[in-house]
């Protein structure tokens, strides 16, 4: 069975872009959550998404914005990039939402210039 | 705030050496335990869960964690490591507002 993947593998955008990152879950899952990891620090939590509706939001910014659509993948927008965005970003999924076994995928490397 | 502590981040040991890994949290109400490894090039995988019952869980490879509510700890074991357990371990939280902490990590190299 495929495990979560997630796209692109690496984006490098510039101050004030726009950014959306992809992720598919594993076949079955209904839960999506992502987070964001950075040199040195454990993944810091930003949503969770279940059957298409926010379930958990962690300490971030309006910026950061999310959605799942019906075949249960997601998506993760950052508008107005800063420097600060620079970050791996994890996606992971699970089959119910809350605290089910996250699945975590290879992760989209974003560097904002 | 709540927040998850990893008190070692780089720890070396030799082959066969026991293993343990200290984990604080500091959420008062009740909390799901996690330890997440993730290996050389590999994805984060879970490693072993506490959710209730016996406070010490066995996982994968010969791993253990015991929960001490008391110390608001989940410190992980191992009684004998081996080159294949180098690692970053990465302990977590869930709490009941829906959010998942992760601690810092732990960087486990072993030598053989």
């Amino acid at each position: 069975d495929a495990g979560v993947t997630q796209s692109p593998t690496h984006l490098i955008k510039t101050r004030g872009q726009h950014v959306t990152l992809r992720c598919s879950p594993i076949s079955g899952h209904k839960s999506v959550s992502w987070y964001q990891q950075v040199l040195g620090q454990g993944p810091q939590f930003i949503f969770q998404y279940y059957e298409k509706e926010e379930r958990g939001r962690g300490n971030f910014p309006d910026r950061f914005s999310a959605r799942q659509f019906p075949n249960y993948s997601s998506e993760l927008n950052v508008n107005a990039l800063l420097l600060g965005d620079s970050a791996l970003y994890l996606c992971a999924s699970s089959y119910l939402a809350g605290a089910d076994t996250q699945y975590f995928g290879p992760g989209t490397r974003l560097t904002v210039l | 705030a709540q927040s998850v502590s990893q008190h070692n981040h780089h720890v070396i040991l030799s082959e066969a050496a026991s293993l343990e890994l200290g984990c604080n949290y500091s959420y008062g109400g009740t909390v799901n335990l996690f330890w997440y490894v993730q290996y050389p090039g590999q994805h984060l995988q879970l490693l072993l869960k506490y959710f209730s019952g016996d406070p010490l869980v066995k996982g994968i490879k010969g791993f253990e964690a015991e929960f001490i509510k008391s110390k608001f700890s989940f410190n992980l074991r191992k009684p004998s490591v081996q080159w294949s357990d180098t690692a970053e371990y990465f302990c977590a939280v869930f709490s009941g507002t829906y959010k998942y902490i992760f601690g810092t990590g732990t960087r486990l190299k072993v030598l053989a």
